[in-house]
């Protein structure tokens, strides 16, 4: 069974910095494009960044220059390092996997159950 | 970006009935639109991807259609597990954008 969990989410002051990391498992991570979604309390998902299996890096316009995606194929794992974060970055983050392989942008057909950033002084 | 707009915001339908939602996307997505159901305190589920295909195990009561900018979901016979938000999302192009979410609930 395909299974993602995240860590590394919690409380951190404004202009702060946090890693998300989340372990996968279930399927071949290296052929999979995977990508961090994030969800604001009582809002819809908003794409953050996705790493290509090809190794390609994209990212929303909100968090470029201050948020960095990496994947570790050896260890299955994605992380995403948050710099100068901002209170506009509170919100539940999700690791999701992309559904075909070798694609760069895709559906998700698995996500994670997601780890809480929040900003606040 | 694409601007994906779901209508209604939210639905109170009574058992057995037919729930239908549209999302209408700001320009031609092609058929990659997808569906999913997200659940009180739960991660999103993908229900229907490329607009029409259902994902492995869901069931055969929720029906994708549309392509180009209207699409639809359409939910046959709710039953009380149905009971989520709604999300539409597509992926022809960076940034990937999802709709604003469409909550139903039993009556």
């Amino acid at each position: 069974d395909v299974q993602l969990l995240e860590s590394g989410g919690g409380l951190i002051r404004p202009g702060g910095s946090l890693r998300l990391s989340c372990a996968a498992s279930g399927f071949t991570f290296s052929n999979y494009a995977m990508s961090w979604v994030r969800q604001a309390p009582g809002k819809g998902p908003e794409w953050v960044s996705t790493g290509t299996a090809g190794g390609g890096l994209h990212y929303a316009d909100s968090v470029k220059g201050r948020f960095t995606i990496y994947r570790d194929n050896s260890r299955s794992s994605l992380f995403l390092q948050m710099n100068s974060l901002r209170a506009e970055d509170t919100a539940l983050y999700f690791c999701a996997k992309s559904s075909s392989m070798n694609r760069d942008v895709d559906e998700f057909d698995y996500w994670g159950p997601g780890t809480l950033v929040t900003v606040s002084s | 970006e694409i601007v994906l707009t779901q209508s209604p915001d939210f639905q109170s339908v009574s058992p057995k009935e037919t729930v239908t939602i549209t999302c209408r996307a700001s320009q031609s997505v092609g058929g990659s639109l997808h569906w999913y159901q997200q659940k009180p305190g739960q991660s999103p589920k993908l229900l229907i991807k490329y607009a029409s295909q259902t994902f492995s195990g869901v069931p055969s009561r929720f029906i994708g259609s549309g392509s180009g900018t209207d699409f639809t979901l359409t939910i046959r016979s709710l039953e009380a597990e149905d009971v989520a938000t709604y999300y539409c999302h597509q992926s022809i192009t960076l940034p990937l954008t999802f709709g604003g979410g469409t909550k139903v609930e039993i009556k």
